[in-house]
């Protein structure tokens, strides 16, 4: 079956631009989340949608960064005014249901963003 | 979320098992431990989770000793494919609505 897409796989900025990463989770999964990941580290906690509700937004590194799930199925993560210390790669991961006794997530590819 | 320590790197050969150990001293009553894989250019994967004693997949091996401060991944036979970075997590299965804390991860390189 489908897994979790994200578009556009490659993403060049200059600083300044505004940004539109798109995710598309598994269809009928009630949890999303987004995540950042720095060259060479492991992924950070950016936000979370239960359906369309964004419950936990507490990862998102400035006011520059906005997320929105506004159906409760597709996500997109907007970054304004991009600056060069957001250049990493954004990972959407989504799962069936909302936080149970399982900590799998399901990860799309990821967006590589490059501001430069 | 409990703090994990991990090796930073491991090299391997074909054929042979390899035993990824984390610890992470601070772990709480209700704290599971999750292991992920992370290929190049690809998200993490999920692998397995435990609580105590031991688990077993059709991927990976996880012993969790009965202090439950650290626990091992073990990857039997491994191939050229399981070249990745292996990450330890540890936290409660309700905390903050599941969402996942990663450390920097264990990078496991397989040669011929």
């Amino acid at each position: 079956g489908a897994g979790v897409s994200q578009s556009p796989r490659y993403k060049v900025a200059k600083r300044g631009q505004d940004v539109a990463l798109r995710c598309d989770p598994i269809s009928g999964h009630v949890s999303l989340f987004w995540y950042q990941q720095a060259l060479g580290q492991g992924p950070e906690f950016l936000t979370y949608f239960q359906n369309e509700a964004q419950l936990d937004k507490s990862g998102l590194p400035s006011d520059r960064f906005f997320a929105e799930r506004p159906e409760g199925s597709v996500s997109t993560l907007k970054i304004q005014r991009t600056q060069q210390e957001d250049s990493a790669v954004y990972l959407c991961a989504s799962r069936p249901g909302p936080a149970g006794d399982s900590y799998e997530q399901y990860f799309g590819p990821g967006t590589r963003l490059t501001v430069t | 979320l409990a703090k994990t320590t991990q090796p930073i790197s491991m090299d391997s050969y074909e054929g042979q098992e390899v035993n990824i150990t984390c610890s992470h001293n601070n772990i709480a009553t209700n704290d599971y431990i999750t292991w992920y894989q992370q290929f190049p250019s690809q998200g993490p994967r999920f692998i397995i989770q435990g609580y105590k004693t031991k688990v077993t997949n059709e991927v990976a091996s996880l012993f969790i000793p009965a202090d439950r401060k650290s626990s091992t991944l073990s990857l039997p036979r491994v191939s050229l494919s399981d070249t990745a970075v292996y990450y330890c997590l540890v936290g409660p299965p309700t905390d903050s609505w599941g969402k996942l804390q990663f450390g920097a991860g264990t990078q496991v390189v397989v040669t011929p």
